[in-house]
């Protein structure tokens, strides 16, 4: 079974508008992971944000972790039609290589 | 790097016949993964392999299911025989062990009628 699940489903904006994607999970982890999917491909690393980080900016990626509430929240800012995808989240459970990942949003930005 | 490979993209085949998806990990890399995608149940993990050998096959959805790794530079998923709940796109991914980071291939999409 899947350990992630997001939220939104779905979710619909204007270029320049900033996307927030939520991500929950139930059981201990290493880090947390997001990736991106475009329609058709495989999937591609964005970030990692390790257990014991709250914070973590590359570009106009913003992702939080609260551990205490097992849930994370990507921010794209200044979106762009070419952020149109899916983005899933993906955790390690403790002590294996595997991911688990999410139920993936489906980010759709109008220009 | 040409990162790593899936062959074919594209597969249909009928009910019952047997079918061989292939995968070639970035070199250096000594974990490798199988996923199946699908609408229904999303991006699930088959089975996992950490220098050839196999971890965790807890995925593996029943005894239709079989994959190997001969080598450090590749895999197979055979399905034997096929079903048409099997159609899917079939995703194979690899890592430098301990690193965290998946790369993914282009995925296999694969129709059993």
């Amino acid at each position: 079974s899947q350990q992630g699940e997001e939220d939104p489903q779905a979710l619909s904006i204007q270029e320049g508008e900033n996307a927030t994607m939520n991500c929950s999970y139930k059981t201990s982890i290493n880090n947390l992971q997001w990736y991106r999917q475009n329609s058709g491909r495989g999937l591609v690393h964005l970030i990692l944000i390790r257990s014991n980080e709250r914070e973590k900016h590359s570009g106009r990626l913003r992702v939080t972790l609260d551990t205490s509430k097992k849930s994370s929240s990507l921010l794209i800012t200044a979106s762009r039609a070419a952020d149109t995808a899916s983005y899933f989240c993906a955790t390690d459970p403790r002590n294996t290589d595997k991911l688990i990942f999410g139920t993936g949003t489906r980010l759709q930005v109008f220009p | 790097d040409a990162g790593v490979i899936q062959s074919p993209r594209h597969e249909v085949t009928e009910m019952g016949q047997e079918v061989t998806l292939r995968c070639k990990p970035i070199s250096g890399h000594n974990s490798l993964f199988w996923y199946r995608q699908t609408m229904m149940r999303g991006l699930e993990l088959l089975i996992y392999f950490n220098n050839n050998v196999p971890i965790d096959d807890s995925g593996m959805p029943e005894d239709r299911f079989s994959a190997k790794m001969p080598n450090a530079s590749f895999s197979t998923l055979k399905i034997q025989p096929s079903e048409p709940r099997d159609s899917a796109v079939y995703f194979c991914a690899s890592m430098i062990g301990g690193s965290y980071e998946q790369y993914f291939g282009p995925g296999t999409r694969l129709t059993v009628t």
